[in-house]
Parts: C-alpha cells; structure tokens; sequence
C-alpha cells in the first residue's frame, strides 16, 4: 500500500525558516519524481515544487523561487522542503505529492500526504 | 500564465449526472487530470491523462477533453461524491497549475 506522510508544519514568524519533511513507502521510491503543493486554508490548490527521481533537477512556482529548496534523501525514502524568508502568504496546508507512474512529461499527483500546516504570524 | 476555470459551485440531485467544466486556450492539447477535495483530507486523484481512471475509483467517474474545455463526469451520483473537484494540467514554463475548484452538491 501506497503512503505518503508528511510532516514538520509549525507556526513561524515573517522571515523565518522551516523545514518540512515527507516520509514514502509501498512503492519504488527512487523511480519517481515528488512534488509539493499548497493549499491556503479554505481556498484552492496551488503547486509550488518539483524534484526528479534523484534529486539532480527541481522547479518551482515563482512565488517560492529562491525562498524554498527541495530535496531528497533516497536512501530515507523521503523528500524535504526547506522554506526560508516565509511571508505571511506562505500560510497554508503543505501536501507532499508522488508524481504519477503514467505522467510522460505531463505531470499528475496520484498520491498525497496528509498535509502540514504552516502559519506565518508575528 | 496559463489559467484554467471551473464553475464555483455544481449542484445535482442524487442519482443523477454531474458534469464539471474546465475551460482554457486549447486544454485538448494538454492531459487533463482531475482531484477530489473532502473536508480535512487531502485531494484523491479521480481521473488522469483526461479520461483514465485510477484502481479504486468508481466506473461512475468519467473525463473528457476536446477543444478549449475538458470535463469530469460523475453518473449517478451518491451522497458520498460531495465534495470539492479541481482540474490540473501541466505548463511547460510555470510547472503545475490548478483550476480554481468546483464545489459539488448532492441535492
């Protein structure tokens, strides 16, 4: 069985840092690119991240670029994200995402974690 | 930036056929996949690559896609398929992008 468990989410204040963590099993874990995606309490989905299958390539929405980092730890069956200068917008539910087995350069989530919350607030 | 549209709200009496719209320039091009949202949980995948359905989910969920707009088709609906349903593809230069979500009332 497919699980993906994510974790780490924490109230932070503006211009903080924070890693999140995203924990994998029942599948190959190192055949599959993750992503991560957000959701601002009671509003719609937004994508924010992406890493290949060996953590030699990522990308990520504009709003996050150069603020956060993704990265995976194969041996760990786990990926991270590294959130730093969080702003009062980066508040939302953070949901770790497997990328689909049957993408073919057009991506799908046929996973997802629980979701972590993360509260930007002074 | 590439932008996808869904209605707000869809309502359907119980039984009967939902459909969900998702429109934008040329989406047939693109493989269209769809999420549903329940409260407090993370979206389940419910259709991808347009119109393929994941093991699990029921035969009553369809997709389609042609010109400017794709479509999740929900065949008679249940109780249990409220919930919320957003469209997603991918864009070569922004990376993934989500419709705005459709929230699905069973009457």
């Amino acid at each position: 069985e497919v699980q993906v468990v994510d974790s780490g989410g924490a109230v932070v204040q503006p211009g903080g840092s924070l890693r999140l963590s995203c924990a994998a099993s029942g599948f190959i874990f190192d055949d599959h690119a993750m992503h991560w995606v957000r959701q601002v309490p009671g509003k719609g989905l937004e994508w924010v991240s992406l890493i290949n299958w060996d953590g030699t390539s990522t990308s990520y929405a504009d709003s996050v670029k150069g603020r956060f980092t993704m990265s995976r730890d194969n041996s760990k069956n786990s990926v991270y994200l590294h959130m730093n200068s969080l702003r009062p917008e980066d508040t939302a539910f953070y949901y770790c995402a497997k990328e689909g087995t049957y993408s073919s350069g057009w991506p799908y989530f046929d996973f997802w974690g629980q979701g972590s919350l993360v509260t930007v607030s002074s | 930036s590439y932008e996808l549209t869904q209605p707000l709200s869809v309502s359907v009496a119980l039984g009967q056929t939902a459909r969900i719209t998702c429109g934008a320039h040329n989406i047939g091009d693109k493989n269209v996949h769809w999420y549903q949202q329940k409260p407090g949980q993370g979206p389940v995948l419910v259709i991808y690559r347009d119109s393929s359905r994941p093991s699990g989910i029921p035969e009553r969920f369809s997709g389609s896609s042609s010109w400017n707009t794709a479509t999740l088709t929900i065949s008679g609906v249940q109780a249990e398929d409220e919930a919320d349903y957003y469209c997603q593809v991918w864009d070569i230069r922004t990376g993934g992008v989500f419709g705005g979500g459709t929230n699905l009332t069973v009457l």
